[in-house]
């Protein structure tokens, strides 16, 4: 079983529309939860992160984490084709620890 | 405040070659990692430093690969000789020392081809 599982997709969807992207983990040790956005031919950059459990929104981004599930979510409202990239979850242990990532999901938003 | 700088962006080599990528990590930033990013693959941790030493190197394939920090700034990745399953996205991220040190910033990387 790999750390950290994530669906590549694609995903494809209509402008406006509501996106939900996902991972699970194995490793309970993990304490920091990040998503990175990846456009073509780019390096990842850090969209969010949450320490813990709980909920956190930033503008049309809202990430959440239920560690008794194993299971993180990148919500997406008012999705725009500007957010047309790979999502990659990303995980770490606490202390300076290098990071795991899912596989990343491939999402279009279509005009 | 400048990012993470990668160069060359682009490689191709053959196989048995050899060939070098640079980082320079965001200034004060102790902590430089080099992960590989195969097509359709999340990056997947080569080699962490802290300053100018070896934290973790335990996924690097120490027979063809080799990396350096030697005065703690700038970095160096190094495959010889170059396999085709080499070919990747080489990826340099920093980050701080601390409580923050979960926030890592990532250059544009490395595209290297082996044919």
């Amino acid at each position: 079983q790999k750390e950290v599982e994530q669906d590549p997709g694609p995903l494809s969807v209509p402008e406006g529309a509501i996106v939900s992207l996902n991972c699970t983990y194995s490793n309970s040790a993990f304490q920091y939860f990040m998503w990175y956005r990846q456009y073509s031919r780019k390096g990842p950059e850090l969209l969010m992160y949450t320490y813990s459990s709980g909920n956190k929104e930033d503008g049309r981004f809202t990430a959440q984490v239920d560690k008794s599930s194993k299971y993180i979510s990148l919500f997406i409202r008012d999705s725009q084709p500007s957010d047309s990239a790979t999502y990659l979850c990303a995980m770490s242990r606490p202390g300076n620890t290098p990071l795991v990532f899912g596989k990343g999901t491939r999402l279009s938003v279509i005009a | 405040e400048a990012g993470v700088a990668q160069s060359p962006r682009y490689k191709i080599i053959e196989k048995r070659q050899s060939v070098a990528f640079w980082c320079n990590p965001i200034s004060g930033h102790a902590t430089l990692y080099w992960y590989q990013q195969i097509l359709g693959q999340g990056p997947k941790l080569l080699i962490q430093f802290q300053n100018n030493g070896v934290v973790d190197d335990s996924q690097l394939p120490k027979d063809r690969f080799s990396a350096e920090r030697l005065k703690g700034v700038d970095s160096t990745l190094k495959i010889q000789p170059a396999k085709l399953e080499d070919s990747a996205v080489y990826l340099c991220a920093s980050s701080l020392v601390g409580p923050s040190s979960y926030e890592q910033y990532f250059g544009p990387g490395t595209r290297l081809t082996v044919t």
